[in-house]
């Protein structure tokens, strides 16, 4: 089993709908989830971060938590084609290094 | 967020030189930085752990006579890529972890190495 899961896509969504990016993760003590967005031929940009349980939101971005499930979501509300990217779970277990998805590829249709 | 710089953002060398890659945070301070490389299409790779006033921490599999990087301030860590083969050519990306809660990491904007 991956330490950290994703589909890997893509997922295509039509513009103006809720995208949804799914993430499992398997350590059980991880305590920081974040969210990246990495364009094509571009580095990796933090969109969110996440350390509790709920919902967090920003803008039209909202991360999702639940720690018993070992569960964390991306929502993003009114997709633009702006938003086409692969978008990169990651968690970091107490003390340890970054562990990163395999990437979840969105594609926004106009 | 935070701003993390590189440069340059594009080199092309020939066989057997070296390039020196830079990484800056320019509006924290980050006593550990991160190297990665990553080949089109596939995921991010981490090379190395840099740390201020310390050795560098490699990944395994990744040759630190080859990859030589240096974290002299809290606000600079060097990437040397040494005897450079066209195998070497990629998209090295460079990160800062800011130490505030759940320590975030930073990306730099990327710097594509390509060899001849």
């Amino acid at each position: 089993q991956k330490e950290v899961e994703q589909n890997s896509g893509p997922l295509s969504v039509p513009e103006g709908a809720i995208a949804s990016l799914n993430c499992t993760y398997s350590d059980r003590v991880s305590q920081s989830f974040f969210w990246y967005r990495q364009y094509s031929g571009k580095s990796p940009e933090l969109i969110m971060s996440i350390y509790s349980n709920g919902d967090k939101e920003d803008g039209r971005f909202t991360a999702q938590l639940n720690k018993a499930s070992q569960y964390v979501s991306l929502l993003i509300r009114d997709s633009q084609p702006s938003d086409s990217a692969t978008y990169l779970c990651a968690v970091r277990p107490p003390g340890g290094k970054l562990i990163f998805g395999q990437g979840t590829e969105l594609s926004v249709k106009p | 967020g935070a701003v993390v710089s590189q440069h340059p953002s594009r080199v092309i060398c020939k066989s057997g030189t070296s390039v020196k890659i830079e990484c800056r945070s320019l509006d924290f301070q980050a006593t550990t930085m991160f190297w990665y490389r990553q080949f089109p299409k596939q995921s991010l790779m981490l090379m190395a752990t840099s740390n201020e006033g310390s050795k560098a921490t490699y990944e395994q599999g990744v040759e630190k006579d080859k990859f030589l990087i240096n974290h002299a301030s809290l606000t600079l860590s060097t990437l040397t890529v040494t005897s450079a083969h066209p195998e070497d050519s990629s998209f090295y990306i460079c990160s800062a972890l800011r130490e505030t809660q759940g320590y975030e990491q930073y990306f730099g904007p990327g710097t594509r190495l390509t060899v001849t």
